[in-house]
């Protein structure tokens, strides 16, 4: 299966922006790299996700690499409500789904 | 629109006794599947489904089953609880390649 390395933990200060990397060298032609973020207890929530190209939303933006062996999440200007556990997650089409598998994440702490 | 809900929010229950969580969607998603994550860790796949009348075994499927009478509900049954089930439970359902998740069920098993 295809997995995901990450750092275990990341500071930022408040406002400033934040780059979270990913590195995925076992990676597909057809795996879609998915982020997602959870706050203590609730579920994950989808921040953005992309295939080759670099891709921007209003939550983040993903930089993908020319290999797509590694991405970058990057938060623009980083606030409290932003501290939670990242995960940089392949998703690989599956008997007719897509199968998620989970790393343990970069938990980010934001400070004021 | 609620997107997903799950119930019980938390439960306690007894070593060999049978459980259900249940899981509800209202997105019309055809695929749902069921996670659990033990403490500091990722979440983990227990089954899935692609569409309504079948279901599929995930990452850690024992001690586990699911049915899928219909798109919207995917009942996870425990059915004879150990302490090792003890776990924080996620429904999801995708549209595409993307999931959106519950809320999540906390189960502790004594």
């Amino acid at each position: 299966d295809a997995k995901t390395t990450q750092p275990n933990s990341m500071e930022s200060n408040e406002e400033e922006p934040v780059h979270l990397p990913c590195n995925h060298s076992t990676i597909s032609g057809t795996d879609y790299i998915h982020w997602y973020r959870q706050l203590p207890s609730q579920g994950p929530e989808y921040v953005i996700h992309g295939l080759t190209s670099n891709v921007n939303n209003r939550m983040a933006s993903l930089a993908i690499a020319e290999d797509r062996k590694s991405s970058t999440l990057i938060l623009h200007r980083a606030t409290l409500r932003d501290a939670a556990v990242y995960y940089c997650i392949l998703s690989r089409p599956s008997s007719g789904t897509y199968k998620y598998i989970f790393g343990t994440g970069t938990r980010l702490k934001v400070l004021a | 629109i609620a997107g997903i809900t799950q119930a019980p929010t938390s439960q306690i229950l007894a070593a060999g006794r049978r459980m259900t969580l249940r899981c509800t969607q209202d997105m019309r998603h055809n695929a749902m599947y069921w996670y659990r994550q033990d403490l500091g860790l990722g979440l983990r796949l227990i089954h899935y489904s692609n569409t309504a009348g079948t279901t599929g075994k995930g990452e850690v499927p024992d001690g586990y089953s699911v049915s899928r009478a219909n798109t919207d509900d995917f009942p996870l049954t425990l059915a004879s609880a150990v302490p090792s089930q003890t776990s924080v439970y996620f429904c999801a359902s995708s549209l595409g390649d993307t999931q959106y998740f519950g809320p999540g069920t906390r189960l502790t098993v004594l």
